[in-house]
């Protein structure tokens, strides 16, 4: 099965209220996680990377928390703005830190109402 | 610094052709890699490639495609006898020689329908 996996397939909020998306992944010997945003009709975009060896990571507006306890990964993004509305994708490592074969789950689409 | 490049942007074609897509990367990245996407699903990893090498193709089906970087020239993906099956987008993404971030910079993609 999808080693990565998404809790839910979407997500509508208000503009300037946080989201939160959720992902989930099975194998433990990932060390190495992405989250990407995919716009309708273009190609995913990173947005933010995470290693194992770290908990959070904070870029601009976008908050990545890693928990490998329970195997979850979430992408917060602080007051969201209607140009947030895309598919966002995780995306996992599984090559023992090799520099390819990304893993994607399927996606949650955020759609952000003005 | 221009972007991966991919082109065409949608390529229509009949059961039984040949579809050719092709992507250049980014300026100084010698890394290719190729993934397709279905309706509503995430991306699925194809094959990797470097400069006149195939690195891994295990993502790839063993029949009617195939994939080359040329010293020269863009990356190609040829995808032979076409079926319903093979609709999908495939995105090109590439990563800078050496790279120890991993981030892979993905074009625009290529919308094949099959009719």
């Amino acid at each position: 099965g999808e080693s990565v996996g998404l809790h839910l397939p979407t997500l509508s909020v208000q503009e300037g209220d946080n989201s939160i998306i959720n992902c989930a992944y099975s194998n433990s010997a990932s060390d190495y996680f992405i989250w990407y945003k995919q716009e309708s009709g273009k190609g995913p975009q990173f947005i933010i990377d995470i290693r194992s060896n770290m908990d959070k990571r904070q870029g601009q507006r976008v908050t990545v928390l890693l928990n490998k306890t329970v195997k979850h990964l979430s992408l917060q993004i602080a007051a969201t703005q209607p140009g947030d509305s895309a598919v966002y994708f995780c995306a996992e490592n599984l090559s023992g830190g090799s520099n390819y074969k990304l893993t994607f789950g399927k996606g949650t689409l955020l759609t952000v109402n003005p | 610094n221009a972007g991966v490049m991919q082109n065409p942007r949608h390529l229509v074609r009949r059961r039984g052709q040949e579809a050719r897509l092709r992507c250049s990367p980014m300026k100084g990245h010698s890394h290719v890699y190729w993934y397709r996407q279905l309706p509503e699903e995430g991306l699925k990893f194809m094959v990797y490639l470097q400069k006149e090498n195939i690195i891994d193709e295990s993502g790839m089906p063993k029949e009617r495609f195939s994939a080359e970087f040329p010293k020269e020239g863009p990356s190609i993906l040829r995808i032979q006898q076409v079926v319903r099956g093979d609709s999908a987008a495939y995105f090109c993404a590439s990563s800078p020689r050496g790279s120890s971030t991993y981030e892979q910079y993905f074009g625009p993609g290529t919308r094949l329908t099959v009719t």
